[in-house]
């Protein structure tokens, strides 16, 4: 069964400070890797995507790493602001039936950043 | 150039009653695809439409559940009738070519 695990669920740190949440997963057969910020009363945007061939990704003061042979992925918050807070779910892509996609979700990890 | 849109953004109904739920993708956007999340859990694929085709609805929980997309434009997902455990928020997502989706806002549903 495809599985996708995020940690912390739940994280609080102060503005200006950096931080990094996990995901595993057990996704197969792959095909990539999404970081999703979810706002609240909003739906998920991309923040970063990454194949199988790519280890590492940035997108302004968010920097993704992924590792394929141990299924583990990183989303690291540089000098993280108020608006950060948010809900970031780590999304595993398989390859489905013919052309078909399914997307695999994490159940997110719910940061808020204090002043 | 709009997002995803979906309407209603709140719908409160009884058990047994019905609810339709609309999507409008991205124009242009051939792909189109229906998440829900209920309360506590992740977000499920319910189904994919590819223009007016439904591509892949695996994820359909129950024959309670009817996706349609007419001239392959906009969606509509209705619940008929519903129950308690349908209660959750609805996505719609579209894309051009099913690699990136487009998220809306969602359509939070809650059966009482």
């Amino acid at each position: 069964k495809n599985q996708v695990e995020q940690s912390p669920q739940s994280l609080i740190i102060l503005e200006g400070k950096n931080c990094t949440l996990q995901c595993n997963y057990t996704v197969s057969p792959f095909s990539n890797l999404r970081w999703y910020k979810q706002d609240t009363g909003r739906g998920p945007v991309s923040l970063t995507i990454m194949t199988f061939s790519e280890n590492t990704k940035s997108n302004g003061r968010y920097t993704a790493t992924l590792d394929a042979d141990t299924k583990q992925s990183s989303l690291h918050i540089t000098a993280s602001q108020l608006s950060d807070s948010a809900s970031y779910i780590c999304v595993v892509s398989a390859l489905g039936a013919g052309s078909a996609r399914q997307l695999t979700f994490g159940s997110g990890t719910q940061l808020t950043v204090l002043p | 150039e709009a997002g995803v849109t979906q309407f209603p953004s709140h719908s409160v109904i009884e058990k047994g009653q019905t609810v339709t739920l609309r999507c409008d993708p991205i124009s242009g956007h051939d792909n189109l695809y229906w998440y829900r999340r209920v309360m506590g859990k992740e977000i499920k694929f319910l189904l994919h439409f590819v223009k007016e085709s439904k591509q892949d609805e695996s994820g359909m929980p129950n024959n309670r559940f009817l996706a349609e997309r007419t001239g392959g434009t906009y969606s509509t997902l209705k619940v008929q009738p519903a129950e308690l455990e349908d209660s959750g928020v609805y996505f719609c997502a579209s894309s051009p070519t099913g690699n990136e989706q487009f998220f809306g806002p969602g359509t939070r549903l809650t059966v009482l």
